[in-house]
């Protein structure tokens, strides 16, 4: 069945960039997706690439799609505290269906 | 505008009993989905619904019933609570072309 993977944690330095990985398998997803969720709040769209795009920029954020490999990473450039949190990639599956397959989620710390 | 509703937002149970959980949105759409969140785990879809009337099982619906009588509201009922029911649940409405999902704030569930 379809899968999304992600590693559990991530730990960067204020200022450096952050790059969080995921896997899926559903090749037929018409968009990808990451949320991200701060402690105790519900989860909120943080940026989507439409999949037959490589890649998508968007301020601080760069998405890269390689279809081939079936991977997607977000990038973070000039992390700040307030990125602290948890990330979670998502796949939409076909056009039509909103029943997502979301990865087990990366937890970002961000050192002072 | 609210968004996606949930309530309660926490809730403690005993073994066996059972309760409802609130969902209710005012964005006017039609696709709406329960989720529960586990460490490790990800969010696992238990319901989804794909409009008034119309529901349908996701990955883990055993012990869950949902019913969406009207469009704006989509409740959770848990029939007789156990220990491995204990998670938070998200309530997400979605819509539109890039299939953004509309979290709530979650409800943290205790059973004991």
């Amino acid at each position: 069945g379809e899968d999304v993977e992600q590693s559990l944690f991530l730990s960067v330095r204020e200022g450096d960039s952050s790059v969080i990985n995921c896997t899926y398998t559903d090749s037929s997803s018409t968009y990808l997706y990451w949320y991200k969720q701060e402690p105790g709040a519900g989860l909120q769209l943080l940026t989507y690439i439409f999949s037959n795009m490589d890649m998508k920029q968007d301020q601080r954020l760069t998405v890269l799609l390689n279809k081939k490999d079936k991977h997607l990473s977000l990038r973070i450039a000039d992390t700040q505290t307030g990125d602290s949190a948890i990330y979670f990639c998502a796949e939409s599956g076909a056009s039509g269906t909103y029943k997502y397959i979301f990865g087990t989620g990366t937890r970002l710390k961000v050192l002072a | 505008n609210a968004g996606v509703t949930q309530t309660p937002k926490f809730q403690v149970l005993k073994t066996g009993q059972s309760m409802t959980l609130q969902c209710a949105q005012d964005m006017n759409h039609e696709y709406m989905s329960w989720y529960r969140q586990d460490p490790g785990m990800g969010l696992r879809l238990i319901h989804y619904s794909v409009g008034a009337g119309i529901t349908d099982q996701g990955e883990v619906p055993n012990g869950y019933n949902v019913s969406r009588s009207t469009t704006e509201d989509f409740p959770l009922r848990l029939l007789s609570a156990a220990p491995s029911q204990t998670s938070v649940y998200f309530c997400a409405s979605t819509q539109g072309d890039r299939a953004e999902a509309f979290f709530g704030q979650g409800t943290r569930l205790t059973v004991v």
